[in-house]
C-alpha cells in the first residue's frame, strides 16, 4: 500500500526556533500533499494544500509566513514553522494523494512542543 | 455549508461487546465516504470507503453503512478488542474542485477488559 514518511515523529524546541518537518511519499508521486494540524481530542484541521511546483494554498486564517510550505518534488514537502512559540505546539499530520479523486495517504504525525 | 457530524463524541465498553458509530453529513456534491481510525500519537489509518451507490462495506470486524438518501453512515465494530481502544474519524469527500476532505468531529472509542 500507498507509504507516506514523516519527520521527526517528535521535536522539542526553545521559543523562537525555526523547525522544518518532512513529509514523503515512498512509493508513489504525490502530486498533492496537505497539511493539517491538531489539538488533543478534536480532529484533523486543514492548514494548506500544497502542489507540487506551485505555491501552498493556505486555508484562512492560517499565516502563510508563519507557516511555509514547499513542495519541490513529487515525493516531498516541507512544512517549516518560522519562529515558533508555544501557541504553536500541536500534533502536525500530513498526507499524500496521487490525483485529485484519489485517497489521501497520512503520514504517523509529528508532535511539535515548544518551550 | 459542508458539514460532517459524529456521535457520540466518547464512548466506553466492555471488551468483546459490540458498538456502532454514527455520521451524519451536508456535504454536496458527494463523491465517497470514508472511516479512518486514528490510534493516540499517530495519522489515520483507512477502514473503509464507500461511494454513493454501496450500502454496506466490511473490513473484518468492522462494518460500514451508508444511506445516500438520508445523508448518514455508521460504523460497526463486531466482537471489540482492546487494540479497538482509538479515534475513528468519518471523512467525506466532496466531488468538486480538489476533492478535499471534510472531516467529522471523530468519536473516541475505550475498550475496557
Amino acid at each position: 500500500g500507498a507509504v507516506v514518511s514523516q519527520h521527526p515523529s517528535w521535536v522539542i524546541c526553545k521559543s523562537g526556533t525555526s523547525v522544518k518537518i518532512e513529509c514523503r511519499s515512498l512509493d508513489f508521486q504525490a502530486t498533492t500533499m496537505f497539511w493539517y494540524r491538531q489539538f488533543p481530542k478534536q480532529s484533523l484541521m486543514l492548514m494548506a494544500t500544497s502542489n507540487e511546483g506551485s505555491k501552498a494554498t493556505y486555508e484562512q486564517g492560517v499565516e502563510k509566513d508563519k507557516f511555509l510550505i514547499n513542495h519541490a518534488s513529487l515525493t516531498l514537502s516541507t512544512l517549516t514553522v518560522t519562529s515558533a512559540h508555544p501557541e504553536d505546539s500541536s500534533f502536525y499530520i500530513c498526507s499524500a494523494r496521487y490525483y485529485s479523486n484519489q485517497p489521501q495517504h497520512f503520514g504517523d504525525g509529528t508532535r511539535l512542543s515548544i518551550l | 455549508k459542508n458539514q460532517v457530524e459524529q456521535s457520540p463524541q466518547s464512548l466506553i465498553i466492555l471488551e468483546g461487546k459490540n458498538c456502532t458509530l454514527q455520521c451524519n453529513y451536508t456535504v454536496s456534491p458527494f463523491s465517497n465516504l470514508r472511516w479512518y481510525k486514528q490510534d493516540t500519537g499517530r495519522g489515520p489509518v483507512s477502514l473503509t470507503i464507500m461511494t454513493f451507490s454501496e450500502n454496506t462495506k466490511s473490513n473484518g470486524r468492522y462494518t460500514a453503512t451508508l444511506d445516500a438518501d438520508t445523508k448518514q453512515s455508521s460504523l460497526h465494530i463486531t466482537a471489540s478488542q482492546l487494540s479497538d481502544s482509538a479515534s475513528y474519524i468519518c471523512v467525506v469527500s466532496a466531488a468538486s474542485g480538489t476533492y478535499k476532505y471534510i472531516f467529522g468531529t471523530g468519536t473516541r472509542l475505550k475498550v475496557l477488559a
